[in-house]
């Protein structure tokens, strides 16, 4: 089954405790993204891929670092989370638009990682 | 579930009649606007787009309509269903940076049974 998996789904932690949450993809996209959901704000792009070894900063990076050593996986990492860190994360992996002719490729969600720093 | 969004403006609507969500986006540069529905405990799902150059596009139950003078984007969805209550974005595309999603805040959809 094509999917997008994240890990932990629920995770509780503590100021300046340094977390991973995990993404991997099976569908052998190119491009990755991460996004945080908070309420009334849609979803925000914290940081996103075009392939491997090759990362962007989004809109909201500030405080998270990304890196995508192989294809399929695309971790998110908070060296010292903070209470405003405290969001709904989303990963979401699509093909590269060449691939289509250049038309719109549809993004692929996971199920979501909601993060809480106390 | 998870609650995606504690004020969202809300649409109630009656099952088996039509729902009509409106959405304003920024900027002109977008490639498409897309259309997603998030069900609580679940991440966005896909479920029209519609090309710039396009102002109508047409799926199963659904119609999108862009309208670029207003910068306005509307999904209609005829004879809606419970199962069509959600959180429903609107997102612009944007191919160049990475094929990057710009969303908006959400609507929920209730359906009256």
């Amino acid at each position: 089954e094509a999917q997008v998996t994240q890990n932990p789904r629920y995770l509780i932690t503590v100021t300046g405790k340094k977390l991973t949450v995990t993404c991997s993809q099976n569908m052998n996209h190119e491009y990755m993204s991460w996004y945080r959901q908070d309420p009334g704000l849609g979803l925000r792009q914290i940081y996103y891929s075009m392939n491997v070894e090759v990362t962007d900063k989004g809109d909201v990076p500030e405080g998270y670092k990304v890196s995508r050593k192989e294809k399929r996986n695309f971790p998110l990492i908070l060296e010292s989370p903070s209470p405003n860190q405290t969001s709904l994360y989303f990963c979401a992996s699509s093909p590269n638009p060449r691939s289509s002719g250049g038309s719109f490729t549809e993004a692929f969600f996971g199920q979501g990682t909601r993060l809480t720093v106390v | 579930g998870e609650s995606v969004g504690l004020h969202l403006p809300t649409l109630s609507v009656q099952e088996g009649d039509n729902s009509i969500i409106n959405c304003a986006y920024s900027n002109s540069a977008s490639d498409y606007f897309i259309w997603y529905k998030q069900e609580s405990g679940k991440g966005p799902q896909f479920i029209i787009d519609i090309r710039s150059n396009m102002d109508k596009r047409q799926g199963q139950r659904v119609t999108v309509l862009l309208n670029k003078t207003v910068k306005h984007l509307s999904l209609q969805i005829a004879a809606t269903q419970p199962g069509d209550s959600a959180v429903y974005f609107c997102a612009e595309y944007l191919k160049a940076a990475g094929n990057k999603l710009t969303f908006g805040g959400g609507t929920r959809v209730l359906v009256k049974p």
